[in-house]
């Protein structure tokens, strides 16, 4: 079974720069979650979507982070403009909908470098 | 979200078990324990979950005390492989990983 699928796996840009990231889930799973990693901690949730629709974004900066999943399967996450604060580790995790889901898969993540 | 308290880091010799322990004196009584990892420049991986009786899996055991105010993961063989960062974390039953709040986990090191 693929797993979560995530790119770039590195990217470096500038502060005020934007950028993008991709996240293809496990095939059948409704629900996908982006998460921040800033060095030293662990992962905090940034917005979940359950098919395309948004459930719980009440983490994401929404002055500058940005993320749709169309369709229902890849989503995107976008940052504009990054600041320096945003380096982290973003990482894209889907599961099964429904009351019985108890795993979570992660993909690999992106780092992310703002100069 | 219910708090959990892990040590920082731990050591084990390769081959020998390791016993990773987790205070959670808030539990709930509809909270899960559940415990994941991250090996280095890697995402998260699931390892294993329980309510209230001890659960084993091929990659490790979960033992809950009676009064559920702490569990410990074991690893009941140590590979260079298990070096990793654990994450000890209380679950509400039937919610997803929105529900999942890391911590800073607890490093583990495997010396050959």
């Amino acid at each position: 079974e693929a797993g979560v699928a995530q790119s770039p796996r590195y990217k470096i840009i500038e502060k005020r720069q934007s950028v993008a990231f991709w996240c293809n889930p496990i095939s059948g799973h409704a629900t996908l979650y982006w998460y921040q990693q800033i060095l030293g901690q662990g992962p905090k949730l940034l917005i979940q979507f359950q098919n395309n629709g948004v459930v719980d974004d009440s983490q994401l900066p929404k002055d500058r982070f940005s993320a749709e999943r169309l369709k229902g399967v890849d989503s995107t996450l976008k940052i504009q403009p990054a600041k320096l604060e945003d380096s982290a580790v973003y990482l894209c995790a889907s599961s099964l909908a429904g009351p019985r889901n108890t795993e979570a898969f992660f993909g690999q993540g992106t780092r992310l470098t703002v100069v | 979200d219910a708090k959990t308290t892990q040590p920082n880091s731990m050591e084990s010799n390769e081959e020998e078990p390791v016993h990773l322990p987790c205070n959670h004196s808030t539990i709930s009584g509809t909270d899960y324990i559940h415990w994941y990892r991250q090996l280095p420049s890697q995402g998260p991986e699931y390892v294993i979950h329980g309510l209230t009786s001890n659960v084993n899996n091929r990659m490790a055991s979960l033992a809950i005390a009676e009064d559920r105010k702490s569990s410990t993961l074991i690893l009941h063989r140590a590979t260079l492989r298990d070096a990793a960062v654990y994450y000890c974390i209380l679950k509400e039953a039937g919610t997803g990983a929105n529900n999942l709040f890391f911590g800073t986990g607890t490093r583990l090191t495997v010396i050959p």
